[in-house]
């Protein structure tokens, strides 16, 4: 079945600075890549995805870029604030699986 | 909109009790599903359903029983409690399998 990596699982970053962090996946069916933000508390809530149809995604600080051949994927957040802190979770799937997630990524914005 | 309801939010079990996780959607949704969410181990799949009536297993089935008896609700049975079980899970719905998964806000629950 897929298996997701993602890395690395915690990343401070000054106010203002860019944060990336990284996944990878397995099964190269794998068709959709969605990434989820996690407050304290909270259940994940979707805050960008791309199909595989597609090598970039841009939503004002977010943006996710696809690498199909190197079957990994990523997400970018520029001038980062303290409400970007969270844990962020990567995913894939196929279509026709339920989605796969990384272990997820502690980013601490400090201001 | 209320999209995913899980019900209880909080919940402590003796070793070998049992009980039942409630989720419920309001948005028609045909795919529903159930996670566990450890430290350090990600959002892991228990069970899911494709549809009213069907259910199947995913990562982590082992000691858990769901049911989908109305399109709207999924539940999730632990027969018999084991503090392996104590973790946070959360309920997710979509319109269709592999699309954009609505998570509900979680249960935790402690087995002691």
């Amino acid at each position: 079945g897929e298996n997701v990596e993602q890395h690395p699982s915690t990343l401070s970053v000054q106010e203002g600075d860019s944060a990336v962090i990284k996944c990878t996946y397995s099964d190269s069916a794998s068709n959709y890549f969605p990434w989820y933000k996690q407050e304290l508390g909270k259940g994940p809530q979707l805050i960008i995805d791309i199909r595989s149809n597609v090598g970039e995604k841009k939503d004002q600080r977010i943006a996710v870029t696809l690498n199909k051949t190197a079957k990994h994927f990523s997400l970018h957040i520029t001038e980062t604030q303290p409400e970007d802190s969270a844990v962020y979770f990567c995913a894939a799937s196929k279509g026709n699986t339920p989605l796969v997630f990384g272990k997820g990524t502690r980013l601490s914005v400090i201001a | 909109n209320a999209g995913v309801t899980q019900t209880p939010k909080f919940r402590v079990l003796k070793t070998g009790q049992s009980m039942t996780l409630l989720c419920a959607q309001d948005m028609n949704h045909e795919y529903m599903y159930w996670y566990r969410q450890d430290p350090g181990m990600g959002l892991r799949l228990i069970h899911y359903s494709v549809g009213e009536g069907t259910t199947a297993k995913g990562e982590v089935p082992d000691g858990y029983n769901v049911s989908r008896l109305k399109k709207q609700n999924f539940l999730l049975g632990l027969e018999s409690a084991a503090p392996s079980q104590t973790s946070v899970y959360f309920c997710a719905s979509s319109s269709i399998r592999g699309a954009e998964a609505f998570f509900g806000q979680g249960t935790r629950l402690t087995v002691v």
